[in-house]
């Protein structure tokens, strides 16, 4: 069971918008931590694909874009392409823990 | 560009010494601004931090895992390393290692291939 709670799958259309959400608690995201999301693509590492909530790195289309709030952290993309099915991770920091933390992962599916 | 390639044995015996290496190449592991962490991934499950790593030998071990591993660094080989103990069927993953902005607040970026470690006698 993860700290941090993604749905485990998601799905949308090409062209469609879909959100993966990340649930946290106050020693975590409520805490202030700073929410990173990554992208796996089948059978290869992950990619860092937002940092510190809302940045892109280089490279990384503005279809994806992050947000934050409270206990919470959201991951939104829009204009779903095919090359976008993989399985998405948030990534934060836990007081109570004294470690970094994981979601469980969320896959992604373009229908 | 930063590039790092985890190496080591694919097959471990229970009970034995999973024993991994990460050399970095393309920049200098006594960096400040950075930590250099595992992370694993059990088949077809999520990820899991193992452990980071900064340059002068801080470590920082994930609770779970804390009584069975090592995490060590060598900056005259440009490298850092993860031993992890009395090993058993749970240990099978993926095992990644990356570079973390140094700070709780870190992220990691960027990550090696990745490495299949199977625990089988």
């Amino acid at each position: 069971q993860s700290v941090l709670t993604q749905p485990p799958s998601v799905s949308g259309a090409p062209g469609q918008r879909v959100t993966i959400s990340c649930a946290g608690i106050t020693s975590n995201i409520g805490a202030g931590h700073d929410v990173h999301w990554y992208q796996q693509l089948p059978g290869t590492a992950p990619k860092l694909l937002i940092y510190t909530n809302t940045n892109r790195p280089s490279g990384v289309p503005d279809r994806f874009s992050g947000s934050k709030s409270g206990t919470s952290a959201s991951l939104a993309i829009t204009g779903l392409q095919a090359e976008d099915e993989a399985d998405y991770y948030c990534q934060s920091y836990d007081n109570s823990l004294n470690s970094w933390v994981f979601g469980g992962g969320t896959k992604l599916t373009v229908l | 560009q930063l590039q790092l390639q985890e190496s080591g044995p694919g097959l471990v015996k229970p009970s034995e010494t999973l024993s991994l290496s990460c050399p970095v190449s393309g920049g200098s592991i006594s960096s400040t601004s950075y930590f250099w962490g595992w992370i694993r991934q059990p088949p077809g499950k999520g990820l899991e931090w193992i452990g980071s790593i900064y340059y002068s030998g801080r470590t920082y071990y994930s609770p779970s895992l804390k009584s069975r591993i090592t995490i060590s660094v060598d900056t005259s080989k440009n490298q850092f390393s993860l031993q992890l103990r009395s090993v058993t069927a749970a240990d099978t993953a993926v095992y990644y290692c990356a570079q973390a902005t140094a700070g709780s607040a870190g992220w990691f970026d960027p990550w090696g291939q990745g490495t299949l470690v199977t625990v089988s006698s």
